[in-house]
């Protein structure tokens, strides 16, 4: 099981804003990172620290936490938006890697 | 710009090893924290491991006692060793460079190649 729990699925009206949220206790502690991934392709990094985004990443994906949280926000979600997301952290020990289960975003 | 291809046989029969290798090319094997990640058909990511050019590895607990990452510099290569499989180890397999600075993250990815476990 994952240290870091995620809705299966949310949707948003195109144009709309939608939260995509991560909790888990490391978050208190360690930033969390975003991944988008679309039907047969590699994840995409598209937030990393506190709410930076690699070069190429639209600005209208942005990231933020408080506490146990972490939340990545698309205001006017865009047909291209929708696809899995996927945050990942350090887990509570710091020295690995966790993911997220995913969240997947439909864009009606 | 740096790019990673994975490379190994796509089916595999129960406990057997499953082996991969990552070839980078583009960019110093002392760039990153070399990683792989799995996600089986339909299902999440898992993060597999890491292993540092100077040796340094970490992996996940749950597979820890079954994997092991290595580094060739000599062939700008790292490999993916994981033993005595069975069919929940079918998955995509990416190898990928991790970020460990302040923040962890992965902003290089391979393509992936789908391993088969199967008699």
């Amino acid at each position: 099981s994952s240290e870091l729990t995620q809705d299966p699925a949310v949707s948003v009206a195109l144009g709309q804003t939608v939260r995509i949220t991560c909790q888990g206790d490391s978050l208190r502690t360690y930033y969390a990172s975003w991944y988008q991934q679309k039907p047969g392709q590699a994840p995409v990094l598209v937030i990393y620290g506190k709410d930076n985004r690699p070069s190429g990443i639209p600005d209208r994906f942005s990231g933020s936490g408080s506490g146990n949280t972490a939340s990545l926000t698309i205001p006017g979600a865009q047909a291209e938006d929708e696809a899995d997301y996927y945050c990942s952290s350090r887990d509570s020990s710091g020295y690995h890697l966790v993911f997220g289960g995913g969240t997947k975003l439909t864009v009606l | 710009q740096v790019q990673l291809q994975e490379s190994g046989p796509g089916l595999v029969k129960p406990s057997e090893t499953l082996s991969l290798t990552c070839t980078i090319s583009g960019g110093s094997i002392s760039g990153y924290y070399w990683s792989w990640i799995r996600q089986p058909p339909g299902k999440g990511l898992e993060w597999i491991g890491y292993m540092y050019y100077s040796g340094s590895t970490s992996y996940n607990p749950s597979l820890k006692s079954r994997v092991t990452i290595s580094v060739d510099t000599s062939k700008n290569q790292f490999s993916l060793k994981l033993s005595s499989v069975t069919a929940a180890d079918t998955a995509v397999y990416y190898c990928a460079g991790l970020t460990l600075t302040g923040y962890w993250y992965i902003d290089l990815w391979g393509r992936g190649t789908l391993v088969t476990v199967s008699s």
